[in-house]
């Protein structure tokens, strides 16, 4: 199976901030990356898939990058919906991974 | 429009068998590419990825929890269905089903997700 190393685990930020989310593999994955995000009783919504491509709907203030191992999401300029939990999830190989979760939270 | 509920019970006793059902439209899980999987997260804790089956009736299981799981298809119901043998208190958790399609630029990714179904295992 594929580890994922994701951190921070908790990210303290302001509104406004530049933030940045590491999700690293264990082993090179190519770019079946997908980013998620969750907010409290809610299911989880796709942003991000193959690291960099953003899903339709998403603001362009999210963004991701990486290849091989090393994988990023990018918030440009957080806004108060983005206050929420992100998951990075390989789907390289099976089984399937996620990562265990950035919080960001109010500063 | 893609969409999918899970359904099922709220409530396990320890070593139940738990039956959770996926009942979804907007797709067919006859068409090429097309997956529904499973996922779970216990209170407060992270995504766990448990199972996926394809349109041609290929099925992936979490290793962990292989022994305990099996997942169907019923095409003409637009159902899918994950048992989970043994039921154990730690299997307390909000379970999801969702969408994926290899074919799609989204590939294996999750596009749509169900709103999740909470299950508690106590006696």
């Amino acid at each position: 199976a594929i580890w994922m190393t994701q951190s921070p685990s908790l990210l303290s930020a302001s509104t406004g901030d530049r933030v940045t989310i590491s999700c690293r593999m264990s082993q090179g994955i190519s770019s079946y990356l997908a980013w998620y995000q969750q907010k409290p009783g809610k299911a989880p919504e796709l942003l991000i898939y193959a690291a960099s491509t953003l899903q339709s709907g998403v603001p362009s203030r999210f963004s991701g990058s990486g290849s091989g191992t090393d994988f990023t999401l990018t918030i440009s300029c957080l806004q108060s919906e983005d206050f929420a939990t992100y998951y990075c999830q390989q789907y390289y190989s099976f089984p399937w991974t996620f990562g265990q979760g950035t919080k960001v939270e109010i500063k | 429009q893609i969409t999918l509920k899970e359904s099922g019970p709220t409530l396990v006793k320890p070593t139940q068998t738990l039956t959770l059902t996926c009942t979804f439209s907007g797709f067919s899980l006859s068409t090429s590419g097309v997956g529904v999987g499973w996922i779970r997260q216990p209170p407060g804790k992270a995504l766990e990825w448990l199972a996926l089956i394809y349109w041609n009736d290929d099925k992936r299981y979490s290793p962990s929890l292989k022994s305990r799981l099996t997942i169907t298809k019923d095409t003409s119901k637009n159902q899918v269905v994950l048992t989970m043998t043994n039921m154990d208190p730690v299997d307390t958790a909000t379970y999801y089903c969702a969408h994926s399609d290899v074919v799609a630029p989204h590939g294996g990714a999750f596009d749509i997700w169900g709103q999740g179904t909470m299950v508690t295992v106590s006696s």
